[in-house]
């Protein structure tokens, strides 16, 4: 069974940083391209960032670009998430997905995680 | 930037078919997905490469494509598929949701 289990949420000031996990079983992590998405309240989904199978290559949204770094370790079945200068409006649930296939931007997501709250506010 | 335009909500009694589009210009050059999210719960794949269903949906759920718009239609729609229904698709290096769109089924 496929799981994806986030954690590393909670609350964090303006300018703050979190660090956040995706721990996976299941599936064979290391030929899988990985993904966040996040949902602000009550909101859509908003593509965050992708990394490929290899960790080789990585590709963010324009509104995280310089502040979030993904990363992830095969050897630990783990996904990463670090998120640095972080703002009002990054306040949202974060869900990590994997692809079966290797290209984080070209294949669909096939399963996600229950998702993990960032609350950014003083 | 790229974007994804869906209707805000659709209603549709049960047992009716139910049509949800999205638009975008680069739809016709790459195969869009659909999730669908339930209340407090995360969202599922059900329908990718724009016309293929994963293991485990449904038959009802099918998608098409026509010009630069995608379309998801759940055909005998039940009360059970009353939920959020997303677009995706991608761009050189950008992946993109389209806003979302809210089946009722009454």
């Amino acid at each position: 069974e496929v799981q994806l289990l986030e954690s590393g949420g909670g609350l964090v000031q303006p300018g703050g940083s979190l660090r956040l996990s995706c721990a996976v079983s299941g599936f064979t992590f290391n030929s899988c391209a990985m993904t966040w998405v996040r949902q602000a309240p009550g909101k859509g989904l908003q593509w965050v960032s992708g990394i490929s199978a290899s960790g080789g290559s990585t590709y963010y949204a324009d509104s995280v670009k310089g502040r979030f770094t993904v990363s992830r370790d095969n050897s630990k079945n783990t996904l990463y998430l670090q998120m640095n200068s972080l703002r009002g409006e990054d306040t949202a649930v974060y869900y990590c997905a994997q692809s079966q296939g290797g290209q984080p931007i070209v294949d669909p997501f096939d399963y996600w995680g229950q998702g993990t709250l960032v609350t950014v506010s003083s | 930037s790229y974007e994804l335009t869906q209707p805000p909500s659709v209603s549709v009694s049960p047992g009716q078919t139910a049509s949800i589009t999205c638009s975008g210009d680069k739809l016709g050059n790459n195969f869009g997905c659909w999730y669908q999210q339930k209340p407090g719960q995360s969202p599922v794949l059900v329908i990718y490469q724009g016309t293929k269903r994963p293991s485990g949906i449904p038959e009802r759920f099918s998608g098409s494509n026509s010009g630069n718009t995608a379309t998801l239609t759940i055909s005998g729609t039940q009360p059970m598929d009353e939920a959020d229904y997303y677009c995706q698709a991608w761009d050189s290096s950008t992946v993109v949701f389209g806003g979302g769109t809210k089946l009722t089924v009454l």
